[in-house]
């Protein structure tokens, strides 16, 4: 059963649309993290988070943004999708004070097309 | 050169094979090293995770980690279709600021 959980698990939208991808975790985790996966390619690091009001961002920010007013909600928006924002994007979360890396639990991920 | 190298596969065995998959890296600085299994459609789960060198055993999975020759595998032994799955390797520095560095994962098809 999940404990981190993202919607929407597909999304098909057009160039120019702005978009909000949701992500929510009930473990009371404070580390959140966006990562984007495109296939047989490493994951990248869009945004990260280290508690409510904090982000950083990752080495790819991909004209992103993110919010953390809760520490169950990590939101990402992109502004104004592009083609080349074709990916599969994945929600994590893990306990503060553990190494990085370890107990990280990753959603099962939104699949964003845009045409 | 990318810090983490990982042979994206495909990786095609029979079932009860031993399976090795492997993954190089450049950071010396690297202390913790996990790996994770990728099934289709979902997100990464951790499946093993070891701190600096030696080995660890979880059921038909080892992990090893080599940091003289900078090399982790793990071995999957009397593999399983249901074993079938992306592995992903990652490692990060001492420290829970730092964010891990993944590999470009390994995808293993057990075929019965």
């Amino acid at each position: 059963e999940a404990d981190i959980y993202q919607t929407p698990r597909y999304l098909v939208i057009g160039t120019g649309k702005k978009i909000t991808l949701e992500c929510s975790q009930t473990m009371g985790h404070d580390k959140m993290y966006w990562y984007q996966q495109d296939p047989g390619m490493e994951l990248h690091l869009i945004h990260y988070s280290y508690g409510v009001n904090s982000t950083e961002k990752g080495d790819l920010s991909s004209e992103s943004t993110v919010s953390r007013i809760r520490t169950e909600h990590f939101p990402l928006t992109l502004e104004s999708a592009r083609p080349s924002h074709t990916s599969q994007y994945l929600c994590a979360s893990s306990e503060y004070g553990q190494p990085s890396g370890y107990g990280y639990t990753f959603g099962s991920g939104t699949r964003l097309t845009v045409v | 050169q990318k810090e983490v190298e990982q042979d994206p596969g495909p990786l095609s065995v029979p079932e009860g094979a031993i399976v090795s998959l492997n993954c190089t890296y450049s950071n010396s600085a690297f202390q913790y090293f996990m790996w994770y299994r990728q099934y289709s459609r979902k997100g990464p789960e951790l499946l093993m995770y070891t701190y600096s060198s030696g080995n660890k055993e979880d059921g038909r999975f080892t992990a090893q980690v080599d940091k003289s020759s900078k090399y982790i595998s793990l071995f999957i032994r009397d593999s399983q279709p249901s074993d079938s799955a992306t592995y992903l390797c990652a490692m990060s520095k001492s420290g829970g600021s730092y964010i891990p560095t993944f590999g470009r994962g390994t995808s293993l098809i057990v075929h019965p």
